[in-house]
C-alpha cells in the first residue's frame, strides 16, 4: 500500500536556524497538508495545499513558515528563525480529489530545536 | 469553530476484553466527517475508522466500531477483543464537509491513552 514519506525522521537545529522538512505524498493525491504536535498535547493543523497553492492555514502558520512543492512529488515545509517553542512533531499528510478521501498520514518528522 | 473533547486521558483494559473511547464535538454544521487515528509509540498517526455524518449506521471496521449519537454530538470508538498492538493514543477527529466555511483542516481532540494488560 502507497504511503506518504518523510525525512528526516529527527531533525536536531538551533535556534535562529532555517530548517525544511520534506514529504513525498501519496502519488495519485491531490491534497497536501502540514500538522504539528508539541509534545504531550493535541494535533493542530498548519496548512494546506492544493493545485500549487495554499488553500488554508491557520493562525500558527505565520510568517515564519512557507511550504512547496518544487516538483511533481516533493512537498516541503520551511521554518525560518526557529524557536525552542517549534520543538514538536510535524506531519505531512495527503488525500485523494474527493472531498469524503481520508488523510494519510506519514510518520512524522521530530523537530528539536536547542 | 468546531472543537473535539475527548475526557478520558488514559484507558486501560484487559487483553481480550472490550472498550470503549469517548468523544464528543461541537458544531454548528449538519454535515462532516469523524474520524479516530490510532497513534502507537512509533508516533505514526493510522486511520482507524471513520463516520459520515449523513449515514445513520455506525462504522465497523473488524474489532472496531463507533457509536455515532448524532443528537448529542457523540462518537465513541468500540474496540472488542482487545489485542496488545491496540495499545496506543487514540485521537477523535473532526472535518467539516462544507468546504467554504470551514475548509478541509482535521480538528483534533486531546486524544486518549489507552494500555492494554496481558
Amino acid at each position: 500500500e502507497p504511503e506518504v514519506t518523510q525525512t528526516p525522521s529527527h531533525q536536531v537545529t538551533q535556534m535562529g536556524q532555517e530548517v525544511i522538512l520534506r514529504c513525498v505524498p501519496i502519488s495519485n493525491h491531490l491534497y497536501f497538508y502540514w500538522y504539528r504536535q508539541i509534545l504531550g498535547q493535541k494535533v493542530e493543523f498548519l496548512v494546506s495545499f492544493y493545485n500549487n497553492e495554499i488553500s488554508e492555514k491557520s493562525e500558527i502558520f505565520d510568517d515564519q513558515f512557507s511550504v512547496e512543492r518544487p516538483d511533481g512529488s516533493n512537498f516541503t515545509l520551511k521554518i525560518r528563525s526557529t524557536k525552542l517553542e517549534d520543538s514538536a512533531m510535524y506531519f505531512c499528510a495527503s488525500r485523494r480529489g474527493s472531498y469524503n478521501s481520508p488523510l494519510h498520514f506519514g510518520n512524522g518528522t521530530r523537530l528539536t530545536v536547542t | 469553530a468546531q472543537t473535539v473533547t475527548q475526557s478520558q486521558p488514559e484507558m486501560s483494559v484487559q487483553e481480550a476484553e472490550t472498550v470503549t473511547l469517548s468523544c464528543t464535538y461541537d458544531t454548528s454544521e449538519s454535515d462532516y466527517y469523524l474520524f479516530w487515528y490510532k497513534q502507537p509509540p512509533s508516533r505514526q498517526m493510522i486511520l482507524v475508522i471513520r463516520q459520515e455524518a449523513y449515514k445513520q449506521q455506525n462504522a465497523t471496521e473488524n474489532r472496531f466500531s463507533v457509536n455515532f449519537q448524532k443528537a448529542a454530538k457523540s462518537f465513541s470508538l468500540k474496540i472488542s477483543d482487545s489485542q496488545l498492538g491496540d495499545a496506543a493514543m487514540y485521537f477523535c477527529a473532526y472535518r467539516s464537509a462544507t468546504w467554504e466555511t470551514s475548509g478541509s483542516r482535521l480538528t483534533f481532540g486531546e486524544g486518549t491513552q489507552l494500555t492494554v494488560n496481558p
